[in-house]
């Protein structure tokens, strides 16, 4: 079974630029999930999608970052313009999991992530 | 905001000793995941206990759950070269999880 995929696997940046992020999910997985992981740190939620809606997106800076997931397979992130703070790892994940108001289980499968480096 | 915080942020043990790790969240959560990374890569999924388990058993692993204290631990036992890297605890809530800032394991030859 191929694992999530994503590319690139590093871009570096001069601040005020743009960038653009592509994953591919484990085909099948209803729920896709960006996440921010900064050097040190755990992984941050930026969104979560079932299909092609989005689920969650609170924590996502909407004055620049940008997500789609057309088709309710795979997803790009886009930041544009990019800041000194946006350098992080940029991690997708997929989830048999549907959200619902009741209880959900799943693990999450997560990509190698995407390393950005902003000058 | 995390959800869940690891102790300690950094272990260092001989081969073949345990390792153990704790994980504290705030809010009540529906299960608890640990996972593994490995430097420069993605996370790996090691084990889930649900709000209604108190113990659960993989391999090497053993994961305990305390609702009442809203705290797990993960013990590694034997521990190998191998098992070096950072284990974060993530809590699952009304289907998102949050992950914590892990713990930095190193195993010494």
């Amino acid at each position: 079974e191929a694992g999530v995929a994503q590319s690139p696997r590093y871009k570096i940046i001069e601040k005020r630029q743009s960038v653009a992020f592509w994953c591919n999910p484990i085909s099948g997985h209803a729920t896709l999930y960006w996440y921010q992981q900064i050097l040190g740190q755990g992984p941050k939620l930026l969104i979560q999608f079932q299909n092609n809606g989005v689920v969650d997106d609170s924590q996502l800076p909407k004055d620049r970052f940008s997500a789609e997931r057309l088709k309710g397979v795979d997803s790009t992130l886009k930041i544009q313009p990019a800041k000194l703070e946006d350098s992080a790892v940029y991690l997708c994940a997929s989830s048999f999991r549907e959200f619902s108001a009741g209880v959900v289980v799943g693990e999450l499968f997560f990509g190698e992530g995407s390393r950005l480096t902003v000058l | 905001s995390q959800q869940g915080e690891e102790d300690p942020q950094a272990l260092s043990i001989q081969e073949g000793e345990n390792a153990t790790m704790n994980c504290s969240y705030k809010t009540s959560i529906n299960n608890l995941q640990w996972y593994r990374q490995n430097s420069g890569r993605g996370l790996v999924h090691l084990i889930l206990i649900r709000s209604n388990e108190r113990e659960k058993h993989s391999g090497r692993l053993r994961v305990t759950l305390d609702t009442s204290k809203k705290s797990s631990s993960l013990l590694i036992t034997a521990s190998r070269a191998a098992d070096t890297a950072s284990y974060f605890c993530a809590t699952d809530e009304a289907g998102k999880s949050t992950f914590g800032d892990g713990t930095t394991l190193t195993v010494k030859p």
